[in-house]
Formats: structure tokens, sequence, C-alpha cells
């Protein structure tokens, strides 16, 4: 069974950086797995961020960034804003099927 | 500007037929360069593709194995609107039900429960 991970939680300080990671169990995450990242508040649907590793949709702020790093996806959020605390889920193509990770709540303090 | 809304049922009894649908504006169902997807989620399982739709000369299906045998996806080109269903439902099947389109998942319906009780 296919498992997508990504860290549980993690916390930073506003105007700080952090990266979010996103790992398969079939090994190494490249960019034919056409990785998006989402962010979701409480209450709303998810809204994308970042499609096919590291392009962006006209909303996502400049911000936001993504990229492979050591075998996973990443998402970077560089000068972190308390607005961006919120959860962050990365998902993963499969050939013919879709798999989300188990989402990263991002806590802003 | 695309918008997706979903319609059916909050309420689902056990072991029948769970029925949604996403009604697009802004778009076309039948669109050569979109895929229509639907998604849901729940405290249990997390978020969760469940399948897609797309045209590319002729319709296309996929779906996710964990609900392999049990959905369709259906496209309705005369309502311009996508449907779900899902057999043999179980309360495992409780979750918030989204719509969504692209492959890169631009476009998000707002998202509607459905609970399945008896």
């Amino acid at each position: 069974q296919t498992v997508v991970t990504q860290e549980p939680s993690l916390t930073v300080s506003p105007g700080g950086t952090v990266t979010l990671t996103c790992a398969s169990s079939t090994g190494a995450v490249t960019s034919g797995y056409y990785p998006n990242w989402f962010q979701q508040k409480p209450g709303q649907a998810p809204r994308a961020l970042i499609y096919f590793t590291s392009n962006k949709h006209s909303w996502t702020p400049a911000r936001f960034s993504g990229s492979l790093l050591g075998g996973k996806a990443a998402l970077t959020l560089s000068g972190v804003q308390p607005e961006d605390e919120a959860e962050y889920y990365c998902l993963l193509y499969y050939g013919g099927g879709w798999m989300f990770g188990g989402g990263t709540k991002l806590t802003v303090l | 500007q695309v918008q997706l809304q979903l319609s059916g049922p909050g309420l689902v009894k056990p072991s029948q037929t769970l029925s949604l649908t996403c009604a697009i504006s802004g778009d076309s169902v039948s669109s050569n360069s979109a895929c229509w997807n639907w998604i849901r989620q729940s405290p249990s399982r997390g978020l969760e593709w469940l399948g897609r739709t797309y045209y590319r000369s002729k319709w296309v299906y996929e779906y996710g194995v964990s609900v392999k045998g049990r959905i369709t996806i259906n496209p309705d080109t005369s309502k311009n609107q996508f449907s779900l269903q899902l057999n043999s439902v179980t309360p495992e099947d409780t979750a918030v039900y989204y719509c969504a389109r692209g492959a890169d998942f631009q476009h998000w319906g707002p998202g509607t429960l459905v609970t399945v009780s008896s």
C-alpha cells in the first residue's frame, strides 16, 4: 500500500522560513509524480498553491515556492505571515491515480 | 471564472448508493484540456482522491484504489455537469465531498457533507 508522508506539524516564527516535505513510500519523488500543494483553513475547501512541482497559480503569494529536495517534494514559505497558519497537503500522481499526504499543520508563533 | 456547485442528499443509509452532482459554469465538461475530479475528506481518512473523468477524443475514467469497484463517475454533456455514484456505502464513507477541476486541481467546489447513517 502506497503511503504519502508529510510532517504532522511544524512551527515557524513570523517572518521566518519553513520547508514542508512530501515523501513517497515507493521511493524518490520526481517531477513525474506531478506534485501539487494545497492550503486548507478551517471550514474551507483546500486551495491550490503549487502544481507540477513548482508552478504557481495566479493567486499564489510569491513567498510560496515548490521544489524537489532530497528525493521529496518540498514547499517552502519565505517570510511567513500570520495568515499562513493552516493545514498544508501535498498530492502525488501514481499513474492513473492520485494520493494525498496526511497534511502538515503549520503554526505561526 | 470557473465555478463548481455540488448537489445531492446529505444523508444516505448504509448499503445504499451515494449520488452527487457537480454543476460546471465557466467551462465545459467536454473540454479537451480539463479533467473533473471527485475528492472527499474525513477525520479518519484525511483527503482522498476518488476518481476523475476527462474527454480526449473519447471519455476516460480513472478511479482510486480505495473505492474501485464501488464508484462510477459520469459526465452529462447536456447539463454540463458530472456525477459521482458510490455503491454499498458504510459509515466509513461519511465525509465532506468535493469536486475539483483540472490536473492542477485549480478550482474546487465548496464541499458538501454526506453522512452515512440509518
